[in-house]
């Protein structure tokens, strides 16, 4: 079957430095999404990888490694506003984004 | 981006009456919306997929008699919630997914439905 695994909660220090791990095992793949929800909002997009390697985008950055089936999100200097859900979705051959269940992240001063 | 409206973003019904939940993609042609539910501390889980002119297609273990999609035009896709029952209460989200197979979804900006 399909299925994404991504730890639940994860605590940081404003400033610091995060990594949000997410595995995924689908029928076929055409990239891995990784976005932000804050708590009553709808999900907003992040970033995208289909190649091996490093994304990088500002604070943030995602890595792929297709053969390990194997994605983290990425997050530098920790804002206070960084506090959300960060979902991992990964495209299968359909075309379908099968949805982690989302890693709550939560930064303490 | 891409902006997906959703309205309205809450709405509070009674038990039995039915809710209409309507998504405008405001700046491209969405040819295929989707519907989720999301439950709280839970993953956003696949209602429907919805194509323009045609019947939606249904998860499974849901019902299709019970939460009605149409999707009629190329920027509008509708939910309704038929005989809303307090289990109904959720937080429904759409998106809509530009042209091409791969591209990111755009999400509107949710419904909170309650029903008391």
């Amino acid at each position: 079957g399909q299925n994404i695994d991504q730890p639940t909660e994860m605590t940081a220090t404003e400033g610091a430095i995060v990594q949000i791990n997410c595995t995924y095992q689908t029928s076929g793949f055409n990239g891995l999404f990784w976005y932000q929800q804050h708590a009553g909002e709808a999900p907003t997009f992040l970033s995208y990888n289909v190649l091996d390697g490093l994304e990088e985008k500002g604070r943030f950055s995602s890595f792929l490694s297709r053969s390990k089936g194997y994605s983290y999100l990425l997050l530098k200097e920790l804002q206070m506003k960084d506090s959300a859900s960060y979902l991992c979705a990964a495209m299968d051959s359909n075309y379908q984004l099968i949805w982690g269940a989302g890693t709550k992240l939560i930064i303490k001063p | 981006g891409a902006v997906v409206s959703q309205h309205p973003s809450r709405v509070i019904c009674k038990s039995g009456t039915s809710v209409k939940i309507e998504c405008r993609s405001l700046d491209f042609q969405a040819t295929t919306m989707f519907w989720y539910r999301q439950f709280p501390k839970q993953s956003l889980m696949l209602m429907a997929t919805s194509n323009e002119g045609s019947k939606a297609t249904y998860e499974q273990g849901v019902e299709k008699d019970k939460f009605l999609i149409n999707h009629a035009s190329l920027t509008l896709s509708t939910l309704t919630v038929t005989s809303a029952h307090p289990e109904d209460s959720s937080f429904y989200i759409c998106s809509a997914r530009g042209e091409g197979k791969i591209t990111e979804a755009f999400f509107g900006q949710g419904t909170r439905l309650t029903v008391v």
